[in-house]
């Protein structure tokens, strides 16, 4: 059975930082491309990153670029998504989307940005 | 950064037929696109109906369907039924990014 599982969400003052990380069971972290997509409070979907399978390469948002970073531990089976100079517009609820064809959802993890 | 067009909302009677369409800022819509759909209710994490245009995952409902119409992508719903009323999101790729368009409510009424 697939499960796809984040962690890490929080409330945290603007120009922080905040790991959040997706664990997998089911299959290997590093055989397949990895999303992270956000959804601000009543608002819609926000495309945020990717890690494609095999080399790795990623790719972000115009609005996240420079400020968050997308990496996986394949020991560990899971993905990150390293935010830094976090503002109140990050303010989100964090999907991990995995699997083929972004077959699977997690139920995401809560990040507020507020002082 | 492209801009990715849905309408905002839509109303389908039960057991009608009603088409959602996904339009690209920068011009047609084309398979190399890689257009996604997905369905969201209240409360629950979003899941994927449709990849790469047409294809459904194992538990798209047979109802659904999705294909290229004109320049845009396309959803089509035969035989709507309550639990369909959601939010419909489209995305799509370019060059390796992807856009999300900004929804389309669906009412079954």
């Amino acid at each position: 059975e697939v499960e796809v599982v984040e962690s890490g969400g929080d409330s945290i003052q603007p120009g922080g930082s905040l790991r959040l990380s997706c664990a997998i069971s089911g299959f290997s972290v590093s055989r397949i491309d990895m999303t992270w997509v956000r959804q601000a409070p009543g608002k819609g979907l926000e495309w945020v990153s990717i890690i494609f399978n095999g080399g790795g390469i990623t790719s972000y948002a115009d609005s996240v670029k420079g400020r968050f970073t997308i990496s996986r531990d394949s020991s560990a089976n899971t993905m990150f998504l390293h935010m830094n100079s976090l503002r109140a517009d990050d303010t989100a609820l964090y999907y991990c989307v995995a699997g083929p064809k972004n077959a699977y959802w997690g139920q995401g993890a809560m990040v507020t940005v507020s002082s | 950064q492209a801009v990715v067009t849905q309408e905002p909302s839509l109303t389908v009677s039960p057991g009608g037929t009603i088409t959602l369409t996904c339009g690209s800022s920068t011009g047609a819509v084309t398979s190399g696109h890689y257009p996604y759909w997905f369905q969201q209710k209240p409360g629950q994490a979003p899941k994927t109906l449709i990849y790469d245009s047409s294809n459904k995952h194992s538990w798209t409902p047979a109802r659904f369907s999705g294909s290229l119409l004109g320049d845009k992508a396309a959803l089509t719903l035969s035989g709507a039924q309550p639990e369909d009323e959601a939010e419909y999101y489209c995305l799509l790729h370019y060059s390796g990014s992807g856009v999300f368009g900004g929804g389309t409510q669906v009412t079954v009424l």
